[in-house]
């Protein structure tokens, strides 16, 4: 099993649609939970960090189920710039803090 | 905000040559820089992590022979893939952990394409 996996995409979903990502990790005993968005041969950004008790981020909303190893992303009223591969990203336990990426979830908002 | 500079951000070498990517941290001192690579359409993969004033560690799988990483600085780390060959090509990215609030910054990446 990878250690973060995330549904394959890609998604293309009209203007204003709500769209939601999933991703599952391997290691129970890890620590943080983060989603990051990469645009097409740049750097991935932080997009928001997910807690247990979710978190919201204006259009954004982040879940952590810690008994089900699952990490959402909830994506309301969809903009053309929210365009881009969506990183599920858990930090490695036990280490100095580096990351571990999914493959990533590449979103297409039409007009 | 913490800054990390990458420098090339595209480079094309002949394959046997080899090719120097550095990444500065501007407004912090990274004592650790991690080192990923970027296949297409996959996933960044960690491949080492280099710690100021001590050797890198490097994944499994990892050659260090060939991709020989210093740490020489508190603001400085540098990636050098030796004898490249097209395989080599990919996007590698750095990143440091530094002290804001979700505690990572990543560099530009650099785009090696190998002919």
């Amino acid at each position: 099993r990878k250690e973060v996996e995330q549904d394959p995409g890609p998604f293309n979903v009209p203007e204003g649609a709500t769209v939601a990502f999933n991703c599952t990790y391997s290691n129970s005993a890890s620590q943080s939970f983060f989603w990051y968005r990469q645009d097409c041969r740049k750097e991935p950004k932080l997009l928001m960090s997910v807690y247990s008790s979710g978190n919201e981020d204006g259009r954004f909303t982040a879940q952590l189920n810690r008994a089900s190893q699952y990490i959402s992303l909830l994506i309301r009223d969809s903009k053309l710039s929210d365009s881009a591969t969506y990183l599920c990203v858990v930090s490695r336990v036990g280490s100095q803090g580096n990351l571990i990426f999914g493959k990533g979830t590449k979103l297409s908002v039409k007009p | 905000g913490a800054v990390v500079s990458q420098h090339p951000s595209r480079v094309i070498c002949k394959s046997g040559t080899s090719v120097k990517i550095e990444c500065r941290s501007l407004d912090f001192q990274a004592t650790t820089m991690f080192w990923y690579r970027q296949f297409p359409k996959q996933s960044l993969m960690l491949m080492a992590t280099s710690n100021e004033g001590s050797k890198a560690t490097y994944e499994q799988g990892v050659e260090k022979d060939k991709f020989l990483i210093n740490h020489a600085s508190l603001t400085l780390s540098t990636l050098t893939v030796t004898s490249a060959h097209p395989e080599d090509s990919s996007f590698y990215i750095c990143s440091a952990p530094d002290r804001g609030q979700f505690g990572y910054t990543f560099g530009s990446g650099t785009r090696l394409t190998v002919v």
